[in-house]
């Protein structure tokens, strides 16, 4: 299975302090998405890092990319109330991808 | 910013009955997509859609699911008999594409409840 799997499922921190997830994953990628789901919610696509890229910026998010340890990271700094969300990472696979695979997501929880 | 339409939001329905649930993709997007995620679960690819043919499918998409692009602006998912474990958030996608699986742009999602 290529499925991207994050950790922590769950994370609770106070306002204004930065968040990190991880996604690992199993096969290899064309790329490697984060995307972000409010309760009850379709999904927002927020960042693509490419799998020749390392790291990618997006206003507060910082995305890594480590394909050789399969892996990545999403950084949110200066955190929100507003970002309390789940985040999911999805992959593709380089062989003829025709779909994206989502990860068990992050729970996160912003605390005014 | 265009968007992914889904109706209708909500669906109940008796356990055996069929269920038709409507998607209009971004217009000038050419891959469509089915997900669902089950309460609090995670999101789980069901089938792919290009040039009026399934691309891909996943061991859920059995053949009590169906997909058609009936009209060049609708994608819908049929489902045939469904049971109590069909019951879940069905989300539409489409995505431009144009190398690998680009961004993928969602809809809010039909709650399908089977009883």
């Amino acid at each position: 299975s290529q499925q991207g799997e994050e950790d922590p499922q769950a994370l609770s921190i106070q306002e204004g302090e930065n968040a990190t997830m991880n996604c690992s994953y199993k096969t290899s990628i064309n790329n490697l998405q984060w995307y972000r789901q409010n309760s009850g919610r379709g999904l927002v696509h927020l960042i693509l890092i490419r799998s020749n890229e390392r790291e990618k910026h997006s206003g507060r998010l910082r995305v890594t990319l480590d394909t050789s340890k399969k892996s990545s990271s999403l950084l949110i700094t200066a955190s929100r109330a507003a970002d309390t969300a789940s985040y999911f990472c999805a992959t593709d696979g380089i062989q003829g991808a025709q779909k994206l695979v989502f990860g068990q997501g992050t729970r996160l929880t912003i605390n005014p | 910013e265009p968007e992914v339409t889904q109706t209708p939001s909500h669906q109940v329905t008796q356990m055996g009955q069929e269920v038709i649930l409507r998607c209009v993709p971004i217009s000038n997007h050419l891959y469509f997509y089915w997900y669902r995620q089950i309460l609090g679960q995670k999101v789980e690819f069901l089938v792919s859609f290009y040039n009026n043919e399934i691309s891909e499918k996943s061991e859920i998409f059995d053949d009590q699911f169906s997909v058609e692009r009936p009209d060049g602006s609708n994608f819908t998912l049929k489902i045939r008999s469904t049971k109590l474990e069909d019951s879940a958030m069905y989300f539409c996608a489409s995505s431009a594409r144009t190398g690998g699986v680009e961004k993928l742009f969602f809809g809010s999602g039909t709650q399908l409840s089977v009883l």
